[in-house]
């Protein structure tokens, strides 16, 4: 069955950690994107890439980085320059343009 | 600024119909999403209206008015399994998803 892996889905990190997560998908989609999601808050969008080898920044992506050198492959680090980086964070792709997204099940990750 | 207000939470009954409203201020239109997100999962596309009016997929609706930035999503025959938040999005002029903080609907029995 096509669909978006993030894994792990679960994840602690100490204070000062760099810590990366998995975004798979077989759905042969061109767009792939990372958002952010907070309690009380809508989706904010940290980084997304239309084409491989290439990536875009999103609202709040200081702190965080990306690559993008395989199609299937689209994987977030999150480093200790993020200030606040506890939070759910959700995959996704679509076929071109934004709106109709396909997501992931989300990394859950928290900063003791 | 960018804009998208939705209400916080609602309840309803089973069985019943519920309307969730979404207004929105945005830099240009491009079309408007709904999604839906249970507890702790990832969200899944509902409908996309981009034109003025009612578009039905089996229980649910969403309606758009443009002119007046507005759209719900209508949702009938609740079942318990439809308790979940909300999300309405829209795609500005910019081709960037503005997204709402999300209703959390309720359903008792």
């Amino acid at each position: 069955d096509g669909g978006i892996t993030q894994s792990p889905k679960y994840l602690f990190r100490k204070e000062g950690q760099n810590v990366t997560l998995s975004c798979e998908q077989n759905l042969n989609h061109d767009a792939m994107y990372w958002y952010r999601q907070d309690p009380g808050q809508g989706l904010r969008l940290i980084y997304y890439s239309q084409i491989v080898n290439d990536f875009q920044k999103g609202d709040i992506a200081e702190g965080y980085s990306v690559s993008r050198e395989k199609k299937e492959s689209f994987p977030l680090t999150v480093t200790s320059a993020q200030k606040n980086p506890t939070a759910f964070y959700l995959c996704a792709s679509s076929i071109g343009e934004p709106g109709e997204l396909f997501f992931g099940e989300g990394s859950r990750l928290t900063v003791l | 600024g960018q804009n998208i207000d939705q209400p916080t939470e609602m309840t309803a009954t089973e069985g019943a119909i519920v309307q969730i409203n979404c207004t929105y201020q945005t830099s240009g239109f491009n079309g408007l999403f709904w999604y839906q997100q249970h507890a702790g999962e990832a969200p899944t596309f509902l409908s996309y209206n981009v034109l003025d009016g009612l578009e039905e997929k089996g229980r649910f609706s969403s309606f758009l008015s443009r002119s007046k930035g507005y759209s719900y999503l209508l949702l009938k025959e609740l079942q318990m399994k439809d308790s979940a938040s909300y999300l309405c999005a829209v795609l500005d002029s910019n081709y960037q998803l503005i997204w709402g903080a999300g209703t959390k609907l309720i359903i008792k029995p």
